[in-house]
């Protein structure tokens, strides 16, 4: 069955650094989010990206985020200028346009240091 | 906006017998899908069962289903033959109608199944 990939599983890095975490979707996916958790709390929705642009954002995602599909198979969110708060656990999720279902990778923790 | 609430933090029920999960949710929308997904101690997020609104008929899955009371804005989770594999944290979740719209979460109840 296919799934949704992420990569790396942990991350650690130091406050003020650049982060990118990797998301390879669904192959016939046309939707891909990013949500958060921070240790604890519920599941928070970040971004969502279709055809090649965002086509909602939470207030969280503000200009220290930013997403991209490079190519025909990752999408990637990257955090600029790390804080401690940013630390939390990074879901990727996709989706085809009809149904709509939402399927989940495993999630990248991300530790800010 | 949506919001989705959880009321019971923690709950647990002994393998083998059955437990219900409530959820209730605030929404204007006449047309929208519900989900509840499951989060194991790897904290992977796995789907469970779906709802849409417009449906009368209850959504089932194997030993899983809801009770979907649109007009009380209520959907709760029933686990039946409780499994020790079904110790986990499960969240309902609602989504606007339009493709691609995001999960609403609510904050979860931890599930333990005791032997």
């Amino acid at each position: 069955e296919p799934e949704v990939t992420q990569t790396p599983s942990h991350q650690v890095t130091q406050m003020g650094q650049e982060v990118i975490l990797r998301c390879v979707p669904i192959s016939n996916h046309l939707y891909f989010y990013w949500y958060r958790q921070i240790l604890g709390q519920k599941v928070e929705f970040l971004v969502s990206f279709y055809n090649n642009e965002i086509s909602e954002k939470s207030e969280i995602f503000d200009d220290q985020f930013s997403v991209e599909r490079p190519d025909g198979s990752n999408f990637t969110l990257k955090i600029r200028s790390t804080k401690l708060e940013d630390s939390a656990m990074y879901f990727c999720a996709s989706s085809i346009v009809t149904g709509d279902t939402q399927y989940f990778g495993p999630g990248t923790r991300l530790t800010v240091l | 906006a949506q919001t989705v609430t959880q009321s019971q933090p923690e709950m647990s029920v002994q393998e083998a017998e059955t437990v219900t999960l409530s959820c209730t949710y605030d929404t204007s929308e006449s047309d929208y899908y519900l989900f509840w997904y499951k989060q194991p101690p790897s904290r992977q997020m796995i789907l469970v069962i779906r709802q849409e609104a417009y449906k009368q008929q209850n959504a089932t899955e194997n030993r899983f289903s809801v009770n979907f009371q649109k007009a009380a804005k209520s959907f709760s989770l029933k686990i039946s033959d409780s499994q020790l594999g079904d110790a986990a944290m499960y969240f309902c979740a609602y989504r606007r109608w339009a493709s691609g719209s995001r999960l609403t979460f609510g904050e979860g109840t931890q599930l333990t199944v005791n032997p």
